[in-house]
């Protein structure tokens, strides 16, 4: 059973860099199809997805984030990293890590099925 | 960009009634979507993928349903456990693009 564990610092200052890791144990980050995944929420808002990344692909962005990201897998400590730069206060939020998974019933459709507690950040000077 | 737009904001249901709630697609996304249920402190649990197949280990009082641009999740008979925040989501397969709704609150009566 994967299990994922976001790690990084809880506060980032304005203009900074936001830099998270997300630690998969029970499997490996480049075995099988699945796209590693970054979502985010801010306080009193809905989820928002911020990129993923195959197995050992290239990534996907939000449109909305895509010049300010960078997400990207690591295997030799099997874990995948979300990279946010030039931060502001509106980048404070709960991250999350996730595997975006395929499930084959007449086609093949997908969700996020395994998820990490979330990593809240802070930015601020 | 597909917009999702989930209805009711907040829905107050009786404990043993039934929640319907609600999600729109701004364009057909034919069955590409999935539903979550979101409780404060936790990470979101997929419920439904595909519009309508369960995920694992989901009571079968949870059901999706629709195609197109109109999907429901409905919960046939409200437990305590089910209070939270529930999304629906959209995506285009390639390249993979995700979307959330906005959320509806279940709160018991």
């Amino acid at each position: 059973q994967v299990q994922l564990q976001e790690s990084g610092p809880g506060l980032v200052k304005p203009s900074e860099t936001l830099s998270l890791t997300c630690t998969l144990s029970g499997g490996s980050v480049s075995s099988g199809s699945y796209y590693w995944t970054w979502i985010r929420q801010s306080r009193g808002r809905g989820l928002e997805w911020i990129g993923s990344v195959y197995s050992s692909g290239t990534p996907h962005y939000n449109p909305s984030l895509q010049s300010r990201v960078i997400i990207s897998t690591d295997t030799f400590d099997n874990n995948f990293s979300l990279r946010l730069t030039s931060v502001t206060a509106a980048d404070t939020a709960v991250y999350y890590c996730a595997r975006y998974s395929g499930f084959y019933v007449d086609h093949w459709y997908y969700g996020l099925d395994v998820w990490g507690q979330g990593a809240t950040v802070t930015v601020s000077s | 960009e597909t917009v999702m737009t989930q209805s009711p904001a907040t829905l107050s249901v009786s404990p043993g009634d039934r929640a319907t709630l609600s999600c729109r697609a701004s364009q057909s996304i034919t069955r590409n979507l999935a539903w979550y249920q979101h409780k404060p402190g936790q990470a979101p649990r997929l419920l439904i993928y595909g519009a309508s197949t369960r995920a694992s280990g989901v009571p079968v009082r949870f059901s999706g349903s629709g195609s197109g641009t109109d999907f429901t999740l409905t919960i046939s008979s409200l437990q305590p456990e089910d209070c939270a925040v529930y999304y629906c989501q959209q995506y285009i397969n390639w390249p993979p693009q995700l979307t959330f709704g906005g959320g509806t609150k279940v709160e018991i009566k």
